[in-house]
């Protein structure tokens, strides 16, 4: 069964941490995403990307930064977090034409 | 820009009612339209999807018909289980599978 894996569901960090958030999918995507998810507001793109060290911005990038050294992981990087942070992260991948994300089971950070 | 709309939630139902979940869009030109759904503490998972007009998508029970004189893509079941407890969120992308847009979401109580 194809996957998107996230390393951890449950996240506690201190304010002002760098926090790395990690998925991996095993289907050979091509693209990759991170979203995060909050009551009231849906889901927001943060970044994206189109292959091997590409990176696009979504529509609140501000305060986070993404790595894709390789095809099957896209990190996403909060540089010094803040408790504004606090969320469901989400990550998906999909293949151009493919229609159709694969999620992982999403990270809920806590930032305190 | 491109935008979808939902019925705000919570739809509570009893079990073997019939489910319908309104979902409008706006887009140029002519996008995919796909319905998610979230069960607790999960991430999303493509429930069914279209890709063209007039196409319908099911899946488990569930359907829906893309219509492009109305911008509607409403999600149906004929008969709910408490199993179908979650929230369902309505979602468009245009070409290459970028940027998905995704509707607020909206959840389903089934009762037994």
């Amino acid at each position: 069964d194809v996957k998107v894996t996230q390393s951890s569901r449950y996240l506690v960090k201190r304010t002002g941490e760098k926090v790395f958030l990690e998925c991996v999918q095993d289907m050979d995507h091509e693209n990759m995403f991170w979203y995060r998810q909050d009551p009231g507001l849906g889901l927001r793109l943060i970044y994206f990307s189109y292959d091997v060290k590409m990176k696009e911005k979504g529509d609140i990038p501000e305060g986070y930064s993404v790595s894709r050294e390789k095809k099957e992981r896209f990190s996403l990087i909060l540089e010094s977090a803040s408790t504004n942070q606090t969320s469901m992260y989400l990550c998906a991948s999909t293949d151009p034409g493919d229609y159709g994300y694969t999620f992982g089971s999403g990270t809920r950070l806590t930032v305190v | 820009g491109d935008s979808v709309t939902q019925m705000e939630g919570p739809v509570t139902l009893s079990e073997e009612a019939f489910l319908t979940i309104n979902c409008t869009y706006t887009a140029t030109g002519y996008p995919s339209l796909f319905w998610y759904v979230q069960y607790p503490g999960e991430g999303l998972q493509l429930l069914l999807k279209a890709t063209k007009a007039d196409d319908k998508g099911s899946n488990k029970g569930f359907e829906a018909t893309y219509r492009k004189e109305t911008t509607s893509f409403h999600l149906e079941k004929g008969s709910v289980q408490v199993s179908d407890s979650a929230v369902y969120f309505c979602a468009l992308s245009g070409a290459g599978g970028f940027k998905t847009i995704f509707g607020a979401g909206t959840r389903l109580f089934v009762k037994a």
